[in-house]
């Protein structure tokens, strides 16, 4: 069994100010770890993700996370957001030889001008 | 390129009646997965599809049901419909079996009455 903590459902922050998006999984197997974004009215455009090597993964608009396999994490950073990275950001995870993604319940965040 | 495209973009059912969905592929792409996204809730996989062939189900009812054309297109069928079905329901495509990065498409709105 499987399962994804996305710990805060709403993430208000100050534009330029920093925000971590938290995400925890559970698995009794090897997982490949993802982020989403979906902004309004669309589909999930991915992130990052994780599958091997370096712990810390970058990713497109300036996001980074970083895998920390002791406490089963996989928080999402950005050091300075701006008012279109308001959107819900998605943590899933993929089982290793499985086909599907398993989504958590997602984090909305909101950036305040 | 043009990426996954999913029609209708809306659609309104009323209880009890059957509802198709489909989906294109980008180019090149042999697997699509359908993913159910409840309001206010992360997506929950429904089926995967490769090479026309199932490759994977979710906890769904068997009034879920899909299938992969020649073209790598596909449709999603729900039969009986429910309230409890209203949802965005979203395709992926991707160029492998367990590829490591899944496209989205818009998804379909579909409000069940």
């Amino acid at each position: 069994a499987q399962s994804v903590t996305q710990l805060d459902s709403q993430v208000p922050v100050f534009e330029e100010a920093p925000v971590e998006l938290r995400c925890n999984y559970s698995s009794s197997v090897s997982v490949y770890l993802f982020w989403y974004v979906q902004y309004p009215n669309q589909g999930l455009q991915l992130l990052l993700k994780y599958l091997s090597g370096s712990t810390l993964v970058k990713g497109i608009n300036g996001f980074e996370a970083e895998f920390n396999k002791s406490q089963t994490s996989f928080h999402l950073r950005k050091p300075s957001v701006h008012i279109s990275d308001t959107a819900e950001y998605f943590c899933a995870v993929r089982q290793t030889g499985a086909n599907n993604l398993f989504f958590g319940t997602g984090t909305r965040l909101t950036v305040i001008p | 390129d043009a990426g996954v495209t999913q029609s209708p973009t809306h659609l309104i059912k009323t209880r009890g009646q059957h509802v198709t969905l489909r989906c294109s592929p980008i180019s090149g792409h042999k697997s699509v997965s359908w993913y159910q996204q409840v309001l206010g809730q992360g997506p929950q996989f429904i089926f995967q599809y490769y090479e026309k062939e199932e490759r994977g189900r979710g906890n769904f009812p068997d009034r879920f049901s899909a299938r992969q054309f020649p073209n790598y297109s596909s449709e999603l069928n729900v039969n009986a419909l429910l309230l409890g079905d209203s949802a965005l329901y979203l395709c992926a495509s991707s160029l492998a079996d367990r590829s490591n990065e899944q496209f989205f498409g818009p998804g379909t709105r579909l409000t069940v009455l």
